[in-house]
């Protein structure tokens, strides 16, 4: 079975404060991605990757930046952590496109 | 804009019952997936069912695709207590934006 760990498991921000969430997959794929689910809500692409060193911007990029050092690691980084960012984040992984999604166990984060 | 979208908030049923989930889509595909996320885990891909099938089948699992009312349906017979969970319908469009866009998803109960 494919695995994609996520960490940390849930943080605790302040307002305007720098987070960073790390993603690491051992499937070998080539996609890698970054997801933000809402309560009560389908998830929403914030980043993508398909190649170490490059990333591309998803439906919702803005207050969010990614960085792919490696096939096997993506981050999802918040310069400026707002209220607003509060949610559970999704990173996943797949060998095509858009194909079969791997995803980690979340990560819960709470900016106050 | 939610281009994916399942008909009901919340079903439930019990075990041993079966049950439907149903989609519907705003734009044409080139295919619809079915996830499974249970609490608090990430979603776990049931099905991938491309734009040319009808039908695809998972063990306990049935989904159908229907291009021309824009709908997709999935199956689950012999319901168990586990597959108490949100199912998500998720598509990717045939042209434009090749994000995969999930919907907000069925919170299905299974009771004993």
């Amino acid at each position: 079975e494919a695995a994609v760990t996520q960490s940390p498991r849930s943080k605790v921000a302040v307002t305007g404060g720098k987070v960073t969430l790390s993603c690491h997959q051992t499937n070998n794929h080539d996609y890698m991605y970054w997801y933000r689910q809402d309560t009560g809500h389908g998830l929403r692409l914030i980043h993508y990757s398909y190649v170490a060193d490059s990333t591309e911007k998803g439906d919702i990029p803005d207050g969010y930046k990614a960085s792919r050092p490696s096939q096997e690691n993506f981050s999802l980084i918040l310069e400026l952590a707002s209220l607003s960012q509060t949610a559970v984040y999704f990173c996943a992984s797949s060998d095509a496109a858009n194909e079969r999604l791997f995803f980690g166990h979340g990560t819960k984060l709470s900016v106050l | 804009s939610q281009l994916a979208e399942e008909n009901s908030w919340a079903l439930s049923v019990h075990e041993g019952e079966s049950v439907t989930v149903n989609c519907s889509y705003k734009t044409s595909i080139t295919a619809l997936q079915w996830y499974r996320q249970k609490s608090g885990k990430g979603p776990a891909q049931l099905i991938l069912i491309r734009s040319n099938e009808r039908e695809k089948r998972n063990g306990r699992l049935r989904a159908t695709l229907d291009t021309s009312s824009q709908s997709s349906s999935l199956s689950i017979t012999a319901t168990r207590c586990e597959d108490t969970a949100v199912y998500f319908c998720a598509t990717v469009a045939s042209s434009g934006s090749w994000q995969l866009i999930f919907g907000s998803g069925t919170q299905l109960t299974v009771m004993p």
